[in-house]
């Protein structure tokens, strides 16, 4: 049975600082992974998407590596901005589906100025 | 592009009462998930649907939830009776396709079970 672990729970930094979320999940038949933002009282927004046969994937600061051998992904964020505070989930598919998706319970990120 | 559409945003109920939830996906997706999130958890899936058909329903409660999707749009829902542990997010999602990848999440219902 697939489960997703995401570490650490919560994390607090200041402003400008480089930080690495991480994923880790046990089943590394994966099609792919995702990591999606949430914002207080909000859905969820895809940040994004690592195919299996990928190791990592870029937009703007975020860069995301994918390790299947090891059942590990970690999001990587740039220089950060109070404006990255929100809760970071990883996401994975269910064995044999594609679209249906096993959350991870999430990291926390406060950036204070 | 419209994105998924939920209501209520909050509702407070009473153990044991009946809730239900609408959703509206984005035109033209035809696969549209239901999504529990209990606080400090991450989202789970209740049910997929694919057009008005249900694909999986297989984490579903059905002694006490039920879904439906009226002619492949809108959906609903829907607990009776409530539990004090069904307190949680229930978020909707569409896609285009159970077999092409990408997800738009609805704001979703927060449910206080009191």
């Amino acid at each position: 049975k697939q489960e997703v672990t995401q570490i650490p729970a919560a994390l607090s930094v200041p402003e400008g600082e480089n930080l690495v979320l991480n994923c880790s999940f046990t089943d590394s038949a994966i099609y792919n992974l995702q990591w999606f933002r949430q914002d207080p009282g909000k859905g969820l927004t895809s940040l994004l998407l690592i195919q299996s046969s990928q190791r990592e994937q870029t937009s703007g600061r975020l860069n995301a590596s994918l390790d299947k051998s090891s059942g590990r992904s970690t999001l990587y964020i740039a220089a950060s901005q109070p404006g990255d505070s929100a809760t970071y989930l990883c996401a994975v598919p269910f064995s044999g589906g594609y679209n249906k998706l096993i959350f991870g319970a999430g990291t926390r990120l406060a950036v204070h100025p | 592009e419209a994105g998924v559409a939920q209501s209520p945003r909050y509702k407070i109920i009473e153990k044991r009462q009946s809730v239900a939830f609408w959703c509206n996906p984005i035109s033209g997706h035809a696969t549209l998930y239901w999504y529990q999130q209990i606080l400090g958890q991450g989202p789970k899936l209740l049910i997929q649907f694919q057009n008005n058909g249900v694909v999986d329903d297989s984490q579903l409660p059905k002694d006490r939830f039920s879904a439906e999707r009226l002619k492949g749009v809108d959906s609903t829902l829907k607990i009776q009776p409530a539990k004090l542990e069904d307190s949680a997010v229930y978020l909707c999602a569409s896609s285009l396709s159970r077999d092409i990848y990408g997800y738009t999440f609805g704001s979703g219902t927060r449910l206080t079970v009191v």
